[in-house]
Formats: C-alpha cells, structure tokens, sequence
C-alpha cells in the first residue's frame, strides 16, 4: 500500500515569509510525528499527535511553529516568519500505537530560507 | 534527559569487511532501541528494533544488533558490508509515554564503502 507522503518535496522560500509542509499519513495510523533534520544534525522531534488527544508539542522550536492535524488524517506543518536556521528537511512519520511501534517515515520536505 | 549517542561521524570500510556501527544511549529505564538508515534521496528505513526478550536482534539486510544493558549500548553489525550498504546510519530510542511514541535520535554515521 501506500506509504506517507510528503509535499512538497522541495521548498525554497525568503526569510520573512510563512511556509506550509503537507503530511499524508499511512490510512488507518494513529499516531502522527513531525521531525526535523537540520544539516550535520541527527534528527530532532517537533509535534506529536494521536488520536483527538492534546498534540504533544514539545519539541517546537518557538512560537512560530505550529502544526493541525485534520480529521485525523492530514498534518500540516506551519511556519511563519521563516528564519534562515529553519533550513532544513522536515521528515513526518506515522505508526499504530500499538503492537510495533515502528513509525514509517515520508521522503522529507526539504525547505531552503534565503 | 534521554540521549543517543553514536561517537562515529565517518566510517568508511572495503566492501566484504565487518562493519560495526556504534550507539550508546541514556535513559532511566528499560528502553525501546531502533537502528534506521537513510540513504540519499531516500526517506528513513527501519533495520531492526529492540524491545525486550533475546537481545540479540535480527533485522533487514542482514544487519543485527546486540542490546547489551550494562554498556547502554546497541550497536550494529554486519559481517561482511555491500556496496549498496553506504548510507546514513541513525539509532534511535523509543520514549514511551502515555503511548507517545516519539523518538531521539543519534546525530547519526555515515558509511562510506570501498572497493
């Protein structure tokens, strides 16, 4: 089936200005992850949601990250007033809670802040 | 705070050698241990985990992982690398919390193979 994916792929943006990154899950995942993988660094949690529960953000960098999931389905990764250290690829990742516990990674959104 | 550790940035080995990619980790309990890759262009493929029971674990792509408590340490192995092997390397711990799965990541080992 299907695996989660990510638009756009690619996104080159200018300081200052808001960026949106799409994330379609797994059909039937619950659990829904955003990270962040900045250049020479491993990979950092930003958000996380299951079910109607409260998202867990703790992992937002500021203020100026947010992040929806609607219908429990779709995430979408805000970012307003890009900076240039948001440069980087935003990975999302969805799994069952439970049983495995193995969270399937989308290709990445790779976002550039000029 | 949890935290993973993975000491090699750079690795490079002759195709047909050993590999063996390390990872230590801190956290206050049993932990949920998982060794990804990520090659280029590609997203992050999962090669084993570890959750509890035998602590050797068998994975994808003939790699395995020994979970040993008293080092804190899972590290990765192979015994004899592919060229199709060179990739990024990520271990990774589980936190599990009220079912929040999230995971902290190790800033990861770059392999490099050659001939």
């Amino acid at each position: 089936g299907a695996g989660v994916s990510q638009s756009p792929s690619n996104k080159v943006t200018e300081k200052g200005k808001d960026v949106e990154l799409r994330c379609d899950p797994i059909s039937g995942h619950t659990a829904l992850y955003w990270y962040r993988q900045s250049l020479g660094q491993g990979l950092e949690f930003l958000i996380y949601f299951q079910g109607n529960s409260a998202p867990d953000k703790s992992g937002l960098p500021s203020d100026r990250f947010s992040a929806e999931r609607t219908g429990g389905s779709v995430s979408t990764l805000t970012i307003q007033r890009t900076q240039q250290e948001d440069s980087a690829v935003y990975l999302c990742a969805s799994s069952l809670v439970e049983g495995s516990r193995r969270q399937y990674f989308g290709p990445g959104t790779r976002l550039t802040v000029t | 705070a949890q935290s993973v550790t993975q000491p090699d940035i750079h690795i490079t080995v002759s195709e047909g050698a050993s590999l063996e990619l390390r990872c230590n980790y801190s956290y206050g309990a049993t932990p949920y241990l998982f060794w990804y890759v990520q090659s280029p262009g590609q997203g992050l493929q999962l090669l084993l985990k570890y959750f509890s029971g035998d602590t050797l674990v068998q994975g994808i792509k003939g790699f395995e992982a020994e979970f040993k408590r008293s080092q804190s340490s899972f590290n990765l192995r192979k015994p004899s690398v592919h060229w199709s092997d060179a990739a990024e390397y990520f271990c990774a711990v589980g936190l599990a919390s009220f079912g929040n799965e999230k995971l902290t990541f190790g800033t990861g080992t770059r392999l490099t193979i050659i001939p």
